[in-house]
């Protein structure tokens, strides 16, 4: 059971919008920045986005992050084949003392 | 370039003590603000953060398996160290180190990962 609650699966068509949520509490997204990485099948998990909202260098505006509350999202518009993967948020829990992961959603792109 | 690499055994048995090395390169283990972080993966499961030390010698662990986790680093060879103690089949995953910036007002994140290392508890 992760600390972090992420819906399994999400699909859409090419070239649509999805979102994908992340549901947290008052000791975790509330109070620090939160974080989401792409993971493709056999490889390590990238960096996709930090401190809630900006891109590392070299991922496309495609991808965008936001936060508000105990909640944060990530949204990919303009879908393509290539962006089925794993996706997982992050971020510091304060009563854990831990870092923490949501569960992980797969993204379909039908 | 940052460059982070997982080595260690890739069969241990039950009971025995798992060795896993992070060689980083690209930054140093001593700057402020930058950790390294282990995080695990069993087959087709979700990421698990394990633990993370930083230069100000602060370590944390997941609860629940702080009983059983040490970090131990040697800067001027630029490796981190995780032993994790008396393994179980459960904990047959791979196991991934990071870089991790964090302790900066609510920040923390993992920008940079190593490939990765599956390593098999069974006898």
């Amino acid at each position: 059971q992760s600390v972090l609650t992420q819906p399994p699966s999400v699909s859409a068509a090419p070239g649509q919008r999805v979102t994908i949520s992340c549901s947290g509490s008052s000791s975790n997204i509330e109070i620090h920045y939160v974080s989401w990485y792409q993971q493709f099948p056999g490889t390590a998990p990238k960096l996709l986005t930090y401190e809630n909202n900006k891109r590392p260098s070299g991922i496309p505006d495609r991808f965008s992050a936001s936060k508000s509350g105990t909640s944060a999202t990530l949204g990919i518009t303009g879908l393509q084949t290539g962006d089925e993967a794993d996706y997982y948020c992050g971020t510091w829990d304060h009563s854990l003392g831990a870092g923490v992961f949501g569960g992980g959603t797969k993204l379909t792109v039908l | 370039q940052v460059t982070l690499k997982e080595s260690g055994p890739v069969l241990v048995k039950p009971t025995e003590t798992l060795t896993l090395t992070c060689t980083v390169s690209g930054f140093s283990l001593s700057t402020a603000n930058l950790g390294v972080s282990w995080v695990r993966q069993p087959p087709g499961k979700a990421l698990e953060w394990l633990a993370h030390i930083f230069p100000n010698g602060v370590e944390s662990y997941s609860t629940s398996l702080r009983s059983r986790l040490a970090f131990s680093k040697d800067t001027s060879k630029s490796q981190v160290f995780l032993n994790m103690a008396n393994v179980d089949p459960v904990d047959t995953a791979t196991y991934f180190c990071a870089r991790t910036v964090g302790y900066i007002q609510g920040i923390y994140y993992h920008d940079y990962w190593g490939q990765g290392i599956l390593v098999t508890v069974s006898s």
